[in-house]
This record gives C-alpha cells, sequence and structure tokens, in this order.
C-alpha cells in the first residue's frame, strides 16, 4: 500500500463547519494529491504539492485549502464544509521508480455533510 | 488541460467472455496512460499501464492498446471471471505527476 494512510476513515459534519483530513505517507515522496471521488465524475483533482509548502490548485479547488508543513503530511480543508463536499476524498502519492511511475492511493475518507 | 473520456460508462459481460474499455485524450504531450480497477469501497489501484512509445502491453488476461495518432488507448480484459466485476479508469499523464482520469467503467462480469 505504499504506506500512505487517510484520517478520519469516515466523518459526519454539519454544514458551515471546518473539516480537516489528514494524509500521511511514510516513505518520502515528494508529490501528493487531494481527490474527490462522486459518481459520474470519477476522480476529480482538488489540490496537489510537489514539496513542503509548495501547493497548487486542481480542477475543483473551491471551498477547500491544503498544507504541508512536512513531508509525510498533506492535509486537506474544508472551509466551512456544504452538502455539495459530501464525498469521498482520496489521498495519492506520486511514485517514479525508473520503470514505472504512477499515483497510488490511500483508503479513502468517506464525508457526509449534513 | 487534458482531457479524457471513458466509454461506455457501464458494462456487463458473460463470464468467460471478452471485455474492452475505451479511452480518448486531447493533449499529444501525454505520454503515459494508466488504467486503475477500483472494487467497491476500496481504493483505486493499478492493474495496467502503458508508454507512447510502445502500442500494446498484456499482462495475463489483460492488455492495453495505444493509438498516437487517434489519441485513443483501451484496456482488454480476456477470459472475464466475476472477480473481475469493478469500476475501471483510465487516466493519461504528461509531464510525470498530473494525472487526468476518465470518469470510469462499471464492469459486470455475469456468472
Amino acid at each position: 500500500d505504499a504506506g500512505i494512510t487517510q484520517s478520519p476513515r469516515h466523518k459526519v459534519t454539519e454544514t458551515g463547519t471546518p473539516v480537516t483530513l489528514r494524509c500521511h505517507q511514510t516513505e518520502n515522496h515528494r508529490y501528493m494529491y487531494w481527490y474527490r471521488q462522486d459518481p459520474g465524475h470519477g476522480l476529480r483533482l482538488i489540490h496537489y504539492s510537489y514539496g513542503v509548502k509548495d501547493t497548487d490548485k486542481g480542477e475543483v479547488s473551491d471551498g477547500y485549502s491544503v498544507s504541508r508543513s512536512k513531508t509525510e503530511d498533506f492535509l486537506l480543508t474544508l472551509e466551512s464544509a456544504t452538502s455539495s463536499q459530501t464525498s469521498v476524498y482520496f489521498c495519492a502519492i506520486y511514485i517514479f521508480s525508473g520503470r514505472r511511475e504512477t499515483q497510488y492511493f490511500g483508503p479513502g475518507t468517506r464525508l457526509l455533510v449534513l | 488541460g487534458e482531457n479524457v473520456e471513458q466509454h461506455p460508462s457501464t458494462l456487463s459481460v458473460q463470464e468467460g467472455d471478452s471485455a474492452v474499455i475505451k479511452c480518448t485524450y486531447s493533449d499529444s504531450a501525454s505520454n503515459y496512460f494508466p488504467w486503475y480497477k477500483q472494487e467497491l469501497g476500496k481504493r483505486p489501484q493499478l492493474i495496467i499501464d502503458i508508454r507512447s512509445n510502445v502500442g500494446e502491453k498484456k499482462d495475463q488476461r489483460i492488455a492495453v492498446t495505444l493509438n498516437k495518432t487517434a489519441k485513443h488507448f483501451s484496456l482488454h480484459i480476456t477470459e472475464t471471471q466475476p472477480e473481475d466485476s469493478a469500476v475501471y479508469f483510465c487516466a493519461a499523464s504528461g509531464n510525470g505527476n498530473q494525472f487526468y482520469f476518465g470518469t470510469g467503467t462499471s464492469l459486470t462480469v455475469i456468472p
């Protein structure tokens, strides 16, 4: 599983509250990503990071912020949760080994915003 | 940016038959095309990939083909089994660290 974990795995929250999701990796990979997965939309990139304190927006970044103060942790914050942010959130890391390059995904976080 | 389209969105096949999923991409700079399988409630997992300098790649019952001129690539699963039932995603990458995903194909293999 490339040493990638997410917490919490499930969360129920109320509209208007802030929520922070954590992605943790143990292998010191430079690139980390946050996606959301919704039926009919596949995996859509929210934000990504290419190093400590280096982040950039993806295609669906509105309403989300990220931080990466350590190589191993990439945090996703919903500043004021809305029902449209109910989704499954996946963190991913980019691994390049010379023969293979790809993204490995964390186990996902199911978020329900009431 | 890159735009990846995937068809069909759902596919049902009889056990033992073949399944084909097709994707198109828009950016001619894309040069790496992975396929992911996602079982219900699980994370997407890489099953096969292909680079733009290769036209076809095979791994047991699964194969991927790439047509750079037409900008499309396909996943072929032969002798399908019930455990092949899952959602399959294609993706395209050009700069090595950003991946653009298709919208997924839900494959059901009927015993």
